[in-house]
Order: structure tokens, then sequence, then C-alpha cells
């Protein structure tokens, strides 16, 4: 079956690392994703990591994927207060021969003085 | 500027009473879709559209029509409310089916349904 999972809520300090984690179940998936979403606002691509990779780093941004696990993070170095919003895990699956995207949740990032 | 836009935002309604979210991109896209979004479950995609006059249901199509009679258009129409559609609405679109990752969101429209 088709299912992604993340915790509801992350707070960190501002200045530390968060980490935001992501669990899916469909083994075929070629594409995972991090979206983020900014209050009152639609969902922005943030970045993305191919199956056969296992970490995708851009600036502050590190993507760890766990094929194994089906297990994907995504670390924010140094948060601050403007990354604070809700973040969607998503994967990209055949269904139907046309590609589907799976929305986990998402994770409500709260970033404290 | 490249932007999908939607209207209304915000919409209070009462039950059976039929509404039309529009949406409208201007990037000559062909791949267009809706979406919901409720606390603790994510997006769900309602309708997508492959190009103009092609329609297919998505995950959550119960309650919902939508038309692609133009290609920089996508209303979703309601004909019939109920309070269980009370929820947070997005359009999206991008180039193709293939590249839904890179689809462009509209700012969603707010829906309480009464």
């Amino acid at each position: 079956g088709e299912d992604v999972e993340q915790s509801l809520f992350l707070s960190v300090r501002e200045g530390d690392s968060s980490v935001i984690n992501c669990t899916y179940t469909d083994s075929s998936s070629t594409y995972l994703y991090w979206y983020k979403q900014e209050p009152g606002a639609g969902l922005q691509l943030l970045t993305y990591i191919f199956s056969n990779m296992d970490m995708k780093q851009d600036q502050r941004l590190t993507v760890l994927l766990n094929k194994k696990d089906k297990h994907l993070s995504l670390r924010i170095a140094d948060t601050q207060t403007g990354d604070s919003a809700i973040y969607f895990c998503a994967e990209r699956v055949l269904s139907g021969g046309y590609n589907k995207l799976i929305f986990g949740a998402g994770t409500r990032l709260a970033v404290h003085p | 500027e490249a932007q999908v836009t939607q209207n209304p935002r915000y919409l209070i309604t009462v039950t059976g009473k039929k509404l039309t979210v529009t949406c409208s991109q201007n990037m000559n896209h062909e791949y267009m879709s809706w979406y919901r979004q409720d606390p603790g479950l994510g997006l769900r995609q309602i309708y997508y559209s492959m190009n103009v006059e092609v329609t297919d249901k998505g995950d959550v199509p119960e309650g919902y029509k939508v038309s692609r009679k133009e290609k920089r258009n996508f209303p979703l129409i309601l004909e019939s409310p109920s309070p269980n559609q009370t929820s947070l609405y997005f359009c999206a679109s991008s180039w193709g089916g293939w590249s839904q990752e890179t689809q462009y969101f509209g700012p969603g429209t707010r829906l309480l349904v009464l």
C-alpha cells in the first residue's frame, strides 16, 4: 500500500539543527521530496532525492535516505525563525500508469529564540 | 509573473448550495490538479487533468466535479456541499503528469460548509 508517515510537531531553538523524519511504504518509489508550506501559502518544493542516492546536501539542507528501512529525513542546519513552517514529505509512485505523489500529514516546525 | 491563482480565498457557505472555486495558471502547463488539505491527513488529490478535456479522479473525488475546457483554467465544483467538505483546497499545475514534483501551487481556498 501507499502510506507516508511523519511526526506532527517539532520545536527547536534558533541556531540549532532541526531533523524532520518520514517513513514510507512503497518500495517502488523513484523520487522522494520535501515541500515547505509557509502560513497562508501553498506548497513549495524544497528539495528532492532520487531513490538510488543516500544523501543530498543543498546549503543548509541535508536529505538522508535509508532505502532499506524506507526512512527519509530532512536536516536543517542553523535553524532560523524563517524556517518555521509545515514540512511535507512526499513519495512519487507509479499508479494506474501515471506518476502520483503521496504526501505525509506534514510536520509543523516551530523555531523559538 | 508565473503563478497559479485561486478564487475565492475564503468562503463560508451552507449545506447544499452549489459553489465553484476557480483556478487559473499562466504558465501554459498541461497538468493541473486539485487537492484538499486536512489536519493530520496531509494533501489528498481530488481530481487531476492531463490536458484540455482530459480529467480523471484522484483519491477523494466523491462530492466534487471538475472541467477543463481551456488549458489555463480548472474549476472545482461542489454541486451540493456538505460539512465534511470543509477543508483547505489547493490547485496546482505542472508541465506534465510526469513532473508532478515541480507542481506550482496556488495560495489555497479555505472553505467552511455550515
